[in-house]
């Protein structure tokens, strides 16, 4: 199993521009979150997935959107770039609700560093 | 919503040491309590978790305790190893059943010096 990917690893964006960050897992986990990772504020959830065709806000959606077609792919969307949306980006899939528990647990894809200039 | 706090944010320790971190959170209802390692530049995997009608649990060095009453838990690493220098995040879950999610704290980043 290729676990959770994400891509790209990297990206720039100038302000305005629109870009789609990647995700995919193959372990037919039907939870799945986007969180953004800032200096000094932990992870902080941005959308997620319960099953495919079914999305909900988290903490911080402002500024993204996110659809699930399928069970594996949840791509996330920047509608218009802003500057503070420059963070690292992480995709996270379960099989046992959104928060994982022991066995099975949350994975982690290797993340997104995107830079908004 | 819930709210987690996490102290202390730098942690620096001699190698063979103790080092514990800790974790308030404000939300009663929430009920699982996992710690998160993330070492430089890579993803963050758990270690350990707990649930919240159990005290204490263990896993070799690596022990996290709960206290539901005061709504803080800890993370105890004993013996501690240059590899064990990392950021750790704990985090608690919160919401209705079946679409819980994580509350993460400010991450704790713990230096072993050799």
């Amino acid at each position: 199993n290729a676990g959770v990917t994400q891509t790209p690893k990297f990206q720039v964006l100038k302000t305005g521009q629109s870009m789609t960050l990647q995700c995919a897992q193959d372990m037919n986990h039907e939870y799945m979150s986007w969180y953004r990772q800032d200096p000094g504020m932990g992870l902080r959830l941005i959308h997620y997935s319960v099953g495919a065709g079914i999305t909900d806000q988290g903490e911080v959606p402002n500024g993204y959107n996110v659809s699930r077609s399928t069970t594996e792919d949840f791509p996330l969307r920047l509608l218009s770039a802003a500057p503070s949306q420059t963070s690292v980006y992480f995709c996270a899939s379960s099989y046992s609700g959104l928060a994982g528990y022991g066995d099975n647990e949350q994975f982690f894809g290797p993340g997104t560093r995107l830079t908004v200039l | 919503g819930e709210n987690v706090e996490q102290h202390p944010s730098t942690l620096s320790v001699q190698e063979g040491d103790s080092a514990v971190i800790k974790c308030t959170y404000s939300d009663s209802a929430s009920n699982y309590f996992p710690w998160y390692k993330q070492e430089l530049g890579k993803r963050p995997q758990l270690i350990i978790d707990i649930r919240s009608n159990v005290g204490e649990k263990k896993d070799q060095r690596i022990a996290v305790t709960l206290n539901k009453t005061a709504k803080h838990f800890s993370l105890h690493i004993t013996e501690t190893q240059p590899e064990d220098s990392a950021v750790y995040f704990c985090a608690a879950s919160s919401g209705i059943q079946g679409a819980q999610k994580l509350v993460f704290g400010q991450g704790t980043r713990l230096t072993i010096n050799p």
